[in-house]
């Protein structure tokens, strides 16, 4: 079972600032992971897949980079709704199982 | 516009039976795999299950497999989960998903349902 950890567990950050979050898998991959945000009461919302294809309606400032078993997350000018706390995934290939990192909540420093 | 609206949960003794709904619209509900996904008070988020389009495959995640059933209705656009002996550790926030790929084996989780609360408790 392949395990993804996620640091920091919290990052301190101004508006304006950038925000680089990291996703580590137990083993590799290959491209098969996204990133979803989570607001406080809401849903999670699908903001990168494939490790770096970003999801319709996403702005530019998301981004995401890596393969194998190190990847990031990077927010280039956090605005006031970025704060919120933010998961990788992982999708096996068959049969399909999903895994999800622990969150790294990204607040208001 | 795609929308997935959830019902069902509640409060629920330890060892009872509780069914979620989940009515999908703005899409070809048949065509696509749907998913359950569960979030525990202050906790991350846990995949709990995955049905085909057609219905015909089911993939559950170690926890529940063999208490819970995922099953949906193409004639009404709503996915299920009938959840049957209940434990104090599946008290969570219960999201239904839809896959953005017409086969499970791919794909990511886009949209989500609002969520619904699930209480295990004596």
């Amino acid at each position: 079972e392949i395990v993804l950890t996620q640091s920091p567990a919290t990052l301190s950050l101004s508006p304006g600032e950038r925000a680089t979050l990291s996703c580590r898998a137990s083993q590799s991959v290959n491209k098969y992971l996204a990133w979803y945000q989570q607001k406080p009461g809401q849903a999670p919302r699908l903001l990168i897949y494939d490790a770096s294809s970003r999801a319709t309606g996403i702005p530019a400032r998301f981004s995401g980079i890596g393969s194998g078993t190190d990847f990031t997350l990077t927010i280039s000018s956090l605005e006031p709704e970025d704060f919120a706390v933010y998961y990788c995934q992982h999708r096996s290939n068959w049969p399909p199982t999903w895994t999800f990192g622990q969150g790294t909540k990204v607040e208001i420093k | 516009e795609v929308q997935l609206l959830q019902s069902g949960g509640g409060f629920i003794q330890p060892g009872g039976s509780l069914r979620l709904s989940c009515t999908a619209s703005g899409f070809t509900f048949s065509s696509y795999p749907m998913n359950w996904v569960r979030q525990a008070p202050g906790k991350g988020l846990e995949w709990v299950a995955t049905l085909s389009g057609s219905g015909g495959r089911t993939f559950y995640a170690d926890s529940v497999k063999g208490r819970f059933t995922i099953s949906r209705d193409n004639s009404k656009s709503t996915l299920y989960v009938q959840m049957n002996s209940l434990r104090a550790e599946d008290t969570a926030v219960y999201y239904c998903a839809k896959l953005d790929s017409e086969w499970e084996g791919s794909g990511w989780f886009d949209p989500w349902g609002q969520g619904t609360l699930v209480t295990v408790s004596s």
